[in-house]
């Protein structure tokens, strides 16, 4: 049972676009989300997050938007650079019992010049 | 600072063999945590350690035991390998003690196969 999930395990979006990454999920006692960016060969590496108390979140080209009535969560990025071609993760942990982080499947984002 | 150090950063096990992989963080974190990476499926949680001296189950633990050696160091063991534990493995560390957001900080990743 997947309680995090990312449905499109690919994205292509060409430079200077807004790519958009989606992600639902089915605990509502998820208190915090994140999204976390992996190149190949290394570790992913921490982006952005958002408390369940807000509905967006925004950090430089990096927007996150939270729906908790729909249990739905998106990664905006605008505009989109070739180096943010990579693999993103989004991720859900409850506020007590937070180690046990969990990660959805990932979707890998193309952005092409 | 190098951040979360991982050693080896590749393995090949036959059926069988034991081998433990090595992880260090230079962040002064408390917590620390063992994943893994298969096609299709994510990350999924070994083991974590909260702080020093304690460690748990975390969503699929069997076939691996770790020791939280110091506040610096988290090592997962593979005791008789199995082809089914073929994966990416990752480390991380955390500052926060499980509270809020806890962004985690991660390792660059061992690729273990077993034959």
């Amino acid at each position: 049972d997947q309680q995090v999930k990312q449905n499109s395990p690919s994205l292509s979006v060409q430079e200077g676009r807004i790519s958009i990454l989606n992600c639902d999920y089915t605990n509502s006692m998820f208190d915090y989300f994140l999204w976390y960016k992996k190149y190949p060969a290394e570790g992913p590496t921490f982006l952005i997050s958002i408390s369940s108390i807000k509905d967006k979140n925004e950090d430089g080209r990096f927007t996150v938007f939270l729906n908790k009535s729909a249990k739905h969560l998106s990664l905006h990025i605008v505009p989109s650079q070739p180096g943010d071609s990579a693999v993103y993760f989004c991720a859900a942990s409850p506020f007590t019992g937070g180690f046990k982080t969990i990660f959805g499947a990932g979707t890998r984002l193309f952005v092409k010049a | 600072n190098a951040g979360v150090t991982q050693t080896p950063k590749f393995q090949v096990l036959k059926t069988g063999q034991s081998m433990t992989l090595q992880c260090a963080q230079d962040m002064n974190h408390n917590s620390m945590y063992w994943y893994r990476q298969d096609p299709g499926m994510g990350l999924r949680l070994i083991y974590y350690s909260a702080s020093e001296g304690t460690t748990d189950k975390g969503e699929v633990p069997n076939g691996y035991n770790v020791s939280r050696l110091n506040k610096r160091e988290f090592s997962l063991r593979l005791e008789s390998a199995a082809p089914s534990q073929t994966s990416v493995y990752f480390c991380a560390s955390s500052e926060a003690l499980g509270q809020g957001a806890n962004e985690q900080y991660f390792g660059p990743g061992t690729r273990l196969t077993v034959t």
